[in-house]
C-alpha cells in the first residue's frame, strides 16, 4: 500500500458545483497534514493545513479522519479558477518526512 | 517580498554532462529541499537540508549531489550518472522541518 494515496481524477465538475476529494494515508503515527494547489506547470502552493478538528478557508473545507486514516477537501461553489490539480501532503511521522500524494485533477466547466 | 528564487527556468542538457540548478531563498528558512516531478506521480525527494552544513540524502538520490554552505542557498547538480534526468525540479523551503513548504517556481531540465 502506498504511503499516501489520490484518485488522479479527473474531476470534471460544472460551475457552481460541490465537489470533494479524498487522501488516504498509511502510517498511523503521521501528524501534519496539508492540501496544496498546483498549477499546470506551475509550483505547488499551500491551500491550506488540515487540523484535527477540522477547518475552513472560505469556499474550501478539509477534514481529518483519523479512524479511517483519510483526510478530505471540499470545495463548494467551484469556480473555473479552482482548476488545478489537488496534492495531498503527510507528514509520516518516524522519519518525519513529508510524503506527496500524486493529486487530484480537477476542472471546472462552464 | 520574500521568496525561493531557481534559476534557471529551462535548461538542456546533452547527455553526459553535468548541470547546476541555482536555488536561493530569502526567507530565512533553515530547512530547505529538492524535489523532482514527473508526469503522473507524486514529487519524490531527492535531498534535504535542515541546517548549513549539513545535508541529507532523500529518496531518490542517486546521479545527484547538493552543498549548503549558505543558509540562503541550496543548489543541486544533476551529473551524468543520473540515468535518467529530464524532470521537472522544484527547490523548496520551510521554517520548520518537514511543516509548510514554501516552493520556487521550479527548474524544467530536458537532456537532449
Amino acid at each position: 500500500r502506498k504511503e499516501v494515496e489520490q484518485d488522479p481524477g479527473p474531476f470534471n465538475v460544472p460551475e457552481g458545483a460541490t465537489v470533494a476529494f479524498n487522501c488516504t494515508y498509511s502510517n498511523s503515527a503521521s501528524q501534519s497534514f496539508f492540501w496544496y494547489r498546483q498549477d499546470c506547470r506551475k509550483e505547488p502552493k499551500l491551500l491550506m493545513s488540515v487540523y484535527s478538528s477540522g477547518n475552513e478557508d472560505g469556499r474550501f473545507t478539509a477534514q481529518l479522519n483519523r479512524a479511517s486514516q483519510y483526510i478530505s477537501l471540499l470545495i463548494r461553489d467551484s469556480k473555473l479558477s479552482d482548476s488545478a490539480t489537488y496534492l495531498c501532503v503527510v507528514n509520516t511521522g518516524g522519519g518525519n518526512k513529508l510524503t506527496f500524494g500524486t493529486g487530484t485533477q480537477l476542472k471546472v466547466e462552464l | 517580498d520574500g521568496g525561493i528564487t531557481q534559476s534557471p527556468k529551462y535548461l538542456f542538457r546533452k547527455e553526459g554532462q553535468n548541470v547546476t540548478l541555482s536555488c536561493e531563498q530569502n526567507l530565512n528558512h533553515d530547512a530547505m529541499y529538492w524535489y523532482r516531478q514527473d508526469p503522473g506521480q507524486g514529487l519524490r525527494l531527492i535531498y534535504y537540508s535542515q541546517i548549513v552544513n549539513d545535508f541529507q540524502k532523500g529518496d531518490i538520490a542517486e546521479g545527484y549531489s547538493v552543498s549548503r554552505e549558505k543558509k540562503e542557498s541550496f543548489p543541486l547538480t544533476v551529473t551524468s550518472a543520473q540515468k535518467n534526468p529530464t524532470a521537472f525540479y522544484l527547490c523548496a523551503s520551510s521554517m520548520q522541518w518537514a511543516n509548510v513548504l514554501t516552493f520556487g517556481a521550479g527548474s524544467r531540465l530536458t537532456v537532449l
